[in-house]
């Protein structure tokens, strides 16, 4: 079974611009979240999609925002982008709530 | 917001030690516990996972204990490897997000 896919595995942006994150789920699994890693905040929550719905929403500006499309695949969107956001950004799939969570490799994000 | 830390930021071991990474947790209605490995380049790998019905799971070569009197967890690699060397993470389940602790980076010298 193919694990987490996600895309692309690195990204340069400036200051104000948008950029979109591509996540594919491990084949069956219909949750996705997404996790912003920096060295200083380490792992942070920023939200859960479950069947096309977002069910949880970490604490992060409106900027950010996702997406699941009908086959369990998932964006997110960062707007107006900040220093700040430069950071590894990582999805992880699961079958449901109480099941553990599989990760992708990430993408990490840098804005200049 | 209450939130998941880990006792020591780094723990050097020699090949072959058993290695021990602790963790502790405050909130006591969290009923889920995982623990992952991460390595530079690479997104977190399941180790092991916990519910808080129980007190310990042991996998291949990991154990991880839960003692929620006191609110902590750890988790024991035995025969610690080189490639074993990486960032471990214990994360509770918090409704479907989970909350991460800040990690103990493993290094193990042969």
């Amino acid at each position: 079974k193919a694990g987490v896919t996600q895309t692309p595995r690195y990204l340069i942006k400036t200051r104000g611009q948008q950029v979109t994150l591509s996540c594919s789920p491990i084949s069956g699994h219909r949750s996705v979240s997404w996790y912003q890693q920096t060295p200083g905040q380490g792992l942070q929550f920023l939200f859960e999609y479950f069947s096309e719905t977002q069910r949880n929403k970490g604490n992060f500006p409106g900027r950010f925002s996702g997406r699941q499309f009908s086959n369990s695949r998932s964006e997110m969107n960062v707007s107006t982008l900040e220093l700040g956001d430069s950071a590894l950004y990582l999805c992880a799939s699961s079958g449901d709530v109480n099941e553990k969570l599989f990760f992708g490799s990430g993408t990490q994000l840098s804005v200049l | 917001g209450e939130s998941v830390g880990l006792h020591l930021p780094t723990l050097s071991v020699q090949e072959g030690d058993n290695s021990i990474i602790n963790c502790a947790y405050s909130n006591s209605a969290s009923d889920y516990f995982i623990w992952y490995k991460q390595e530079s380049g690479k997104g977190p790998q399941f180790i092991i996972d916990i519910r808080s019905n129980m007190d310990k799971r042991q996998g291949q070569r990991v154990t991880v204990l839960l003692n929620k009197t006191v609110k902590h967890l750890s988790l024991q690699i035995a025969a610690t490897q080189p490639g074993d060397s990486a960032v471990y993470f214990c994360a509770e389940k918090a409704g479907t997000a989970l909350i991460f602790g800040k990690g103990t980076t493993l290094s193990v010298s042969s």
